[in-house]
């Protein structure tokens, strides 16, 4: 079946860095994405997300950008911190409700002092 | 935000025992909520999903005799695992969407670490 995919699996950055976790996914009918963030031990956390009518959403020191051409999906953290350690996933979905995600292999960010 | 709980957070049990996980929306009502499952150093992949009075939809090579779920009302769904093996040893996340929210936005509860011994 189709799946949603990462370049890569391990990121470590520098505290302030900007940072950026690469997602690529194979269903062109998904019509909703959006970043997990979670850490050890615990359930994923919204991070934003992003309709593919757009290609850029931002939040609080988080943006999301969508390629739709090249299906591909990145969530750009700026000033990274030691709080950002964890593991990302983008997970996709079509649109409507209650509709299932798709989770990608994820990404461990690993932040240094 | 919306807020869903599991219990238990985590459970140590024998092998061949049956073990239930509760999933719980707090603060709003879910007409489905979903079960995951992680193993280590993995992304969560979909087991079922969970339907309130009506039966629950499974994955493709997930047993529904094994992993039974019951929703028996809009706040509360139930994960059994039934006659547990060690290979059923894994992190057992429910999430469920909230149908005020942007995009039937999902909330994901804490998990549960279970370990089959």
């Amino acid at each position: 079946g189709e799946s949603v995919g990462l370049h890569l699996p391990t990121l470590s950055v520098q505290e302030g860095d900007n940072s950026i976790i690469n997602c690529a996914y194979s269903n062109s009918a998904s019509d909703y994405f959006i970043w997990y963030k979670q850490e050890s031990g615990k359930g994923p956390q919204f991070i934003i997300d992003i309709r593919s009518n757009m290609d850029k959403r931002q939040g609080q020191r988080v943006t999301v950008l969508l390629n739709k051409t090249v299906k591909h999906l990145s969530l750009q953290i700026a000033a990274t911190q030691p709080g950002d350690s964890a593991v990302y996933f983008c997970a996709e979905t079509p649109v409507s409700g209650y509709s299932t995600l798709t989770f990608g292999k994820g990404t461990m960010l690993l932040v240094s002092p | 935000g919306a807020v869903v709980s599991q219990h238990p957070s985590w459970v140590i049990c024998k092998s061949g025992t049956s073990v239930k996980i509760e999933c719980r929306s707090l603060d709003f009502q879910a007409t489905t909520m979903f079960w995951y499952r992680q193993f280590p150093k993995q992304s969560l992949m979909l087991m079922a999903t969970s339907n309130e009075g009506s039966k629950a939809t499974y994955e493709q090579g997930v047993e529904k005799d094994k992993f039974l779920i019951n929703h028996a009302s809009l706040t509360l769904s139930t994960l059994t695992v039934t006659s547990a093996h060690p290979e059923d040893s894994s992190f057992y996340i429910c999430s469920a969407p909230d149908r005020l929210s942007s995009y039937n936005e999902q909330f994901f509860g804490p998990g549960t670490r279970l370990t089959v011994l």
